[in-house]
Formats: C-alpha cells, structure tokens, sequence
C-alpha cells in the first residue's frame, strides 16, 4: 500500500523568501516520486519526478526536491519565491507493483505575499 | 512533446442529455487515464486503459462510460449524471507502468 501526507493545506511566504512544502510518502517498495503543480482552472503540470537515480532532483521554475528514504520525505524547496509560483501543488507516488495507481496527497496551497 | 489535449474545455449539460469528453495523446504513450478533480481536492482516479485495455475500473457509477478506440483517444461518455457529478475532468497518459503521468488541460463540466 502506499500513501502521501502533504503538510499544511496553505502555505504563505514572501516574495524572495525560501519555499518549503512538505511530503511525507509511505510505500512498501521503492518508491516514485513526483511533485505537480495545477494552476486555477487548469490540468496537472509535472514540475520534478524522483525515480531512483540522484536523491536530489532539480525540476522546472527553480524548484527541486530531496528524497530522503530515512525520513520517508520529499520536500519541494525553492531558494525564492516568485509572485507567479502561487497554486497548488500535489505531492504524488507511484511503486513498481502499483499496476498505474498515482496516489495524491491533500494538496497544499501555496501564496506569495508581494 | 509532451501535450495531452482534451475537448471541450466546458462542458454544461442538464440531467437527461447524452455527452461526450475527448482525450487525445500523440505521444505514443500506452497507459492513458480518466480522473475527475472537485475544487481544493486531489484528483480522483476513475479508470485507467493500458494498451487499449481497460485494466483499472474505480468503482465508477455506470452513467460514467469510458472508450479508447486506438492507443492515441480516450473517451468518456456520459449519460443521466448528477448535479454532484460537476467537477473538473482530467485525462492523463504515461509511457508504462511506473512512469511520469502527464496530464491534460481538463474539462469543466457542470450538470445542471
């Protein structure tokens, strides 16, 4: 089974302040990783996937994301926020054996105060 | 390219009319997706066609029926829905099983 908590529904920051969104994920295998960001009326755009290789991975915007295995987490970070980053955003994963199931997590809203 | 397409964009039918949600991938994407996402919510998976097959069926009311004529359309046509069936309809595709879902535009269909 697996499953995704995301931390905080909303989030607010600064413009130019550091971006933290949280993502604790459960899964019984190796997980994939992926974060998505959907802006109002809008579809799923994908912004970074972990699938194994370098636990670090940089995606669009200036975002990225660390797995960290021993804290089940995989926060998405971005040094500065930008007027522009305001959405929601989806912490999801996926494991070899889950035969196409994405399971989300709550979402979080993210605001950026001028 | 990473595109998925989708028609319409809205959609407003009333309770007795038959519709129809198109979803297209030029990809060559074999998994393709129906979700359906109500406001400030996660998207809900609702079936999932692997190789034209539909392999995953989430417990979806029978008014909901989806079709993939050929491995590049989805459909999803509807019939007799609810009020509470307005919701933003989302169609992904992925290249296999685990892989990046990629996700459309949507359609906004409200039931009136």
């Amino acid at each position: 089974a697996q499953s995704v908590t995301q931390l905080g529904s909303h989030v607010s920051v600064s413009e130019g302040a550091l971006v933290l969104l949280r993502c604790n994920y459960s899964s019984s295998v190796p997980p994939y990783l992926f974060w998505y960001v959907q802006y109002p009326n809008q579809g799923l755009q994908l912004l970074l996937k972990y699938t194994s290789a370098a636990t670090l991975v940089k995606g669009i915007n200036g975002f990225e994301a660390e797995f960290k295995k021993s804290e089940t987490s995989f926060h998405l970070t971005k040094p500065s926020a930008h007027m522009s980053d305001a959405a929601e955003y989806f912490c999801a994963v996926t494991q070899n054996n889950a035969g196409n199931m994405l399971t989300f997590g709550g979402g979080t809203r993210l605001m950026v105060k001028p | 390219d990473t595109e998925v397409t989708q028609t319409p964009k809205h959609l407003v039918m009333g309770m007795t009319n038959k519709k129809s949600l198109k979803c297209e991938q030029h990809m060559g994407h074999r998994a393709m997706y129906w979700y359906k996402q109500k406001a400030k919510k996660p998207p809900e998976l609702m079936f999932v066609y692997s190789y034209e097959k539909l392999s995953i069926n989430e417990s979806v009311p029978s008014r909901f029926s989806p079709e993939c004529p050929n491995s590049s359309l989805l459909n999803l046509h509807l019939h007799a829905l609810q009020p509470e069936d307005s919701a933003l309809y989302l169609c992904a595709s992925s290249q296999a099983d685990p892989d990046t879902q990629y996700f459309g535009p949507g359609t906004r269909l409200t039931v009136l």
